[in-house]
């Protein structure tokens, strides 16, 4: 079946530790996207790449990194300068002018 | 910048009922406009779309009509089950790119 893979579905990190979220999708798309969802706010973006080895920043990049060396690949790095880091991330990608989600990760503060 | 405004939550309703979710938005030029569906613990769906003025788009029972005039794409269903009870998310994409705009998302219950 073609789709879109988050893994961890629940990930907890410690203080000052860099976590990295899995996002892998098998439907042969170029663009792909991260979002944050907080309780209330809706979707945010946080980096998307429209091709392979190229990325750009979105509306609160700040304390995360992304690389996209595969197209089938596209990791999100929360680092320790995120300091709220406890929130619902979605990977996203997009065929046909359509995006489609993963079923996101669940990451919290220990 | 691209905005979008919608129906603040919690709506609750009776099974059976009729549903109506506003959205509303800003954009320069034409965007395209979607509902998506998030149910409990789980990523989004596409609930349904509209690239262009007075399209409807429907799917399983909703409709949303592309309203250029009032800028809107309001979401409705005749009898609303149970199984409709989650968030629900009006966006849009404009520009070139693939970029979307989202609302805030309005939770959805529906009581038996």
């Amino acid at each position: 079946d073609g789709g879109i893979t988050q893994s961890p579905k629940y990930l907890f990190r410690k203080e000052g530790q860099n976590v990295t979220l899995s996002c892998e999708q098998n439907l042969n798309h170029d663009a792909m996207y991260w979002y944050r969802q907080d309780p209330g706010q809706g979707l945010r973006l946080i980096y998307y790449s429209q091709i392979v080895n190229d990325f750009q920043k979105g509306d609160i990049a700040e304390g995360y990194s992304v690389s996209r060396e595969k197209k089938e690949s596209f990791p999100l790095t929360v680092t320790s300068a995120q300091k709220n880091p406890t929130a619902f991330y979605l990977c996203a990608s997009v065929g046909g002018n359509i995006q489609y989600f993963g079923a996101g990760t669940r990451l919290s503060v220990l | 910048g691209n905005s979008v405004t919608q129906m603040e939550g919690p709506v609750t309703l009776s099974e059976e009922a009729f549903l109506t979710i506003n959205c509303t938005y800003t954009a320069t030029g034409y965007p395209s406009l979607f509902w998506y569906v998030q149910y409990p613990g789980e990523g989004l769906q596409l609930l349904l779309k509209a690239t262009k003025a007075d399209d409807k788009g429907s799917n399983k029972g909703f409709e949303a009509t592309y309203r250029k005039e009032t800028t809107s794409f309001h979401l409705e269903k005749g009898s609303v089950q149970v199984s409709d009870s989650a968030v629900y998310f009006c966006a849009l994409r404009g520009g070139s790119n693939y970029k979307l705009t989202f609302g805030k998302g309005t939770l959805l219950t529906v009581n038996p």
